[in-house]
Formats: C-alpha cells, sequence, structure tokens
C-alpha cells in the first residue's frame, strides 16, 4: 500500500505564474489536508477536503489559493500569481475518516 | 496567544537517556498529535491521543484532558530520535488544526 504521494516534489516559480500541487492520499483514504510550513516557521493548517467537498478552508488564504478533491484523481492546491511569499513546504496528509494522519513527503516551492 | 504551547524548544540529550516534550493548550479539542519531523523535512505521526495514554515502540504518549496537557516521552534514546517533535490539537469535531512551535531533539552518542 503506498503512502500519500505529493508531486511535484520541488517546484520553482517565477512571480505571477501559478503553481499546483497534486496529492494522491493513501488508497482508502477519503480525507485529505493540507498544510504549509514557511521557512523557519511551524506548520499551519490550510484546508480540510473530502471527496468532491471542502469542509474547512479557514486556514486559507483568501486570495489566489484554492484547494479541490475531485471524485477521480488526486487532490489539487492551487496558487494563482504566486508571489515570494508564498515559497514554502507544502505538505498534504490523509486519513481514513478523523483518525491518524499520514503525511506526504511535501513539495517545496520557491518563488523567484 | 497561541492555542497550543510546547516546551522546551530545544533540548539536547546523551544516549540512552528518558525524554520527556510537554504540550499545554488552552482549547477544547476533539484530539491531540505527535508528529515527528526529520531533518530532511518528513513528517511522522506518531501518535493521536483523545484521552489516556499510548505507547508505541521506545515512545509513549499521554494527555490529561482537564488539565489540557500532553506529554511525549522517549525511553532509552537513540541518535536516529534527533528530530523535531510537534503537538497537534484538533479543535472544532475535528476540522481545524493548531501546531505547536515544536521540540528540537538532539540525542548525542
Amino acid at each position: 500500500n503506498a503512502g500519500v504521494m505529493q508531486n511535484p516534489r520541488h517546484l520553482v516559480r517565477r512571480r505571477g505564474q501559478e503553481a499546483r500541487l497534486r496529492c494522491s492520499p493513501m488508497k482508502g483514504h477519503s480525507h485529505v489536508y493540507w498544510y504549509r510550513q514557511l521557512p523557519e516557521e511551524g506548520l499551519k493548517f490550510m484546508v480540510y477536503l473530502q471527496k468532491e467537498n471542502i469542509i474547512d478552508e479557514s486556514g486559507m488564504p483568501k486570495e489566489r489559493f484554492s484547494a479541490e478533491f475531485p471524485k477521480e484523481g488526486p487532490s489539487i492546491l492551487r496558487i494563482q500569481q504566486v508571489v515570494r511569499g508564498d515559497s514554502a513546504a507544502y505538505f498534504c496528509a490523509s486519513s481514513f475518516f478523523q483518525e491518524t494522519q499520514y503525511f506526504g513527503p511535501g513539495t517545496r516551492l520557491l518563488v523567484l | 496567544k497561541n492555542e497550543v504551547e510546547q516546551s522546551p524548544q530545544n533540548l539536547t540529550a546523551q544516549e540512552g537517556e528518558f525524554i520527556t516534550i510537554n504540550c499545554s493548550y488552552s482549547v477544547g479539542i476533539s484530539a491531540l498529535h505527535w508528529l515527528q519531523q526529520h531533518p530532511g523535512g518528513g513528517i511522522v505521526s506518531l501518535f493521536m491521543l483523545s484521552s489516556g495514554k499510548k505507547k508505541h515502540g521506545r515512545l509513549i504518549a499521554t494527555i490529561n484532558i482537564q488539565e489540557k496537557h500532553s506529554s511525549l516521552h522517549i525511553t532509552a534514546s537513540h541518535p536516529r530520535d534527533s528530530a523535531v517533535y510537534i503537538c497537534v490539537i484538533g479543535v472544532n469535531t475535528g476540522n481545524q488544526f493548531y501546531f505547536g512551535t515544536g521540540t528540537s531533539l538532539t540525542v548525542i552518542p
């Protein structure tokens, strides 16, 4: 049973471009969480999704950020018009219902 | 004020020592998680607790709901335990999460 997969592992974007981060949960998991870890800071919750539903997006910036978890395929975290302050590690975790979360390896986003 | 406070921030121990990391929180929770983040950045979920005590190998996690406090213990510490340990609380029926700032542990051979 493969663990949580995230891709790409590293992503470089120029200011103003779009960043798409993908997360494939563990098999059988229908709950996905996205977290952001800014340089020299702790993890922060962004959004909690179930299949086709956003359950809680209270940690998401109001503009430029969106997330989805379609019926088929991975969960996508989308950042439009990236700025330097978006440079961070973005971690995805999945769980079976609201149980132990299993983390992916993260995507390191660097905005030039 | 942070919803989650961890102590100590940094901890250095000799191999074999018994280690305790503390986590206090100020809000009602649905569950508390302990995570381990390795120097390379990878994150492993160690425990999820809502009451009592859990043990996994050399790791023990306890929680006291009345006192809003949890501890993570490592017995017979080893250099490979060197990592950042993060306390996370889930609130609002588990929809939202607040993270402690982490405890950076270094175990010296």
